[in-house]
């Protein structure tokens, strides 16, 4: 099956400061999503993406389908930036969703 | 305001006694899926639905039992839980043909088997 692997696993931020997370999967997809696990388990949908850039407020997102990676940037991180981000694609089609290990972020005021 | 919803959302349990764990969406889905949660082994599915009365098997369906009688509802069955299937729950849906895909994700529930 399709393999996801996201780097780096942990990040420690100043808050104010920048970051990119990167998502590397294996296979080509048609669905790449985005998510933010809060500290209560909650996941936040940050972006659907299968391909192109998006952007909402101070978090955008970019896949580059064809070389099979997709990248979160988080500018002037705030503490409630803090938290899990997983980037997630299907095996194929229509099944269900694989995630990544995730990025655990913490950003310190 | 489109969502799922999940009940309950934190449950304490002990090994034998039967329990669900609902799940409904609003958004017309047909594609409805379970996933478990654990420390060091990331989100694995257990159960998905892609329409009414048609259910398979994840990674992880042992254990677990699903259902799906009507479009919006996706139950979740644990027949007889043990201190194994101790978790983090999500159900979620999305739209099956023509897209997007974009899956949205449950609350969650957390459970404890004692």
């Amino acid at each position: 099956g399709i393999q996801v692997e996201q780097s780096p696993p942990d990040l420690i931020l100043q808050e104010g400061a920048n970051s990119t997370l990167r998502c590397n999967f294996s296979d080509s997809v048609n669905n790449l999503q985005w998510f933010h696990q809060n500290p209560w388990g909650q996941l936040i949908n940050l972006f659907y993406i299968p391909s192109g850039t998006k952007q909402n407020g101070r978090l955008s997102a970019t896949t580059v389908a064809t070389e099979r990676y997709s990248l979160l940037y988080i500018s002037s991180s705030q503490t409630t930036d803090s938290g899990v981000y997983f980037c997630a694609v299907p095996y194929s089609g229509n099944t269900p969703l694989v995630f990544g290990k995730g990025t655990r972020l913490s950003v310190i005021a | 305001e489109a969502q799922v919803t999940q009940n309950p959302r934190y449950l304490i349990t002990v090994t034998g006694k039967k329990l669900t764990v609902t799940c409904s969406q609003n958004m017309n889905h047909e594609y409805m899926s379970w996933y478990r949660q654990d420390p060091g082994l990331g989100l694995r599915q257990i159960y998905y639905s892609m329409n009414v009365e048609v259910t398979d098997k994840g990674d992880v369906p042992e254990g677990y039992k699903v259902s799906r009688k009507e479009k919006r509802n996706f139950p979740l069955i644990l027949e007889s839980p043990s201190p194994n299937q101790t978790s983090l729950y999500f159900c979620a849906s999305r739209t099956r043909a023509g897209g997007p895909y974009e899956q949205y994700f449950g609350p969650g529930t957390r459970l404890t088997v004692t």
